[in-house]
């Protein structure tokens, strides 16, 4: 059981916004900063945001992160199908002094 | 650019030790928390623990009594130790470093499927 809650999955068309979220806690996304991370498939993890909303170089900027409160989403516009993975969120937790990640969301584009 | 190559045995039998090493390549050893993330068949990521090249280490909680990470600098390159493991333990195992100023898991290792059967 995941520390941080996703939908198991989304979907859109070509060209759409779809948009991801992750529900924790005031002692994990309430106080920290929430990472979130692309896996497509039979790959590694790649980092896709830092810092609630921060793009390391090389991210397209069709992809934007978001923060309130204890819930974080991630957006993705103008969807391509290269954009079909698994993403994580991912956020230190204070009470359990480690990081926590969500549970995933599987991204189709149909 | 940093690379993170990982190596260890991929098949274990219960009860024994899971032993992985990762190598840095390209880039500073020091200065950074260098982790070890895993994830089961078809689930999801699950952080281990951590340690930075001064030896300080960070466990998660529930696998605390069983896992030993360290570093040895002359090589850079850091280990996880998982004792007595079980069925449970199988995953594909990454290794990855968090990146300066906390700014996420940017390098990471490219996995190794250990299975844990007897």
């Amino acid at each position: 059981q995941s520390v941080l809650t996703q939908p198991p999955s989304a979907s859109g068309t070509p060209g759409q916004k779809v948009t991801i979220s992750c529900s924790g806690s005031s002692s994990n996304i309430g106080s920290n900063t929430v990472y979130w991370y692309q896996q497509p498939p039979g790959t590694a993890p790649k980092l896709l945001m830092y810092n609630n909303n921060q793009r390391p170089s090389g991210v397209p900027d069709r992809f934007s992160g978001s923060k309130s409160g204890t819930s974080a989403s991630l957006a993705i516009s103008g969807l391509q199908s290269e954009d079909e993975a698994d993403y994580y969120c991912a956020a230190w937790d204070d009470s359990l002094n480690g990081y926590v990640f969500g549970s995933g969301t599987k991204v189709t584009v149909l | 650019q940093v690379q993170l190559q990982q190596w260890g045995a991929g098949l274990l039998k219960p009860s024994e030790t899971l032993s992985l090493t990762c190598a840095v390549y390209g880039g500073s050893f020091s200065g950074y928390y260098w982790n070890w993330i895993r994830q089961p068949p078809g689930k999801g990521l699950e952080w281990i623990g951590e340690i930075n090249h001064s030896g300080r280490s960070n466990y998660n909680p529930s696998l605390k009594s069983r896992v030993t990470i360290s570093v040895d600098t002359s090589k850079n390159q850091f280990s996880l130790k998982v004792s007595s493991v079980t069925a449970a333990d199988t995953a594909v195992y990454y290794c990855a470093r968090m990146g300066w100023g906390l700014r996420g898991f940017d390098s990471w290792g490219q996995g190794t499927l250990v299975t844990v059967s007897s």
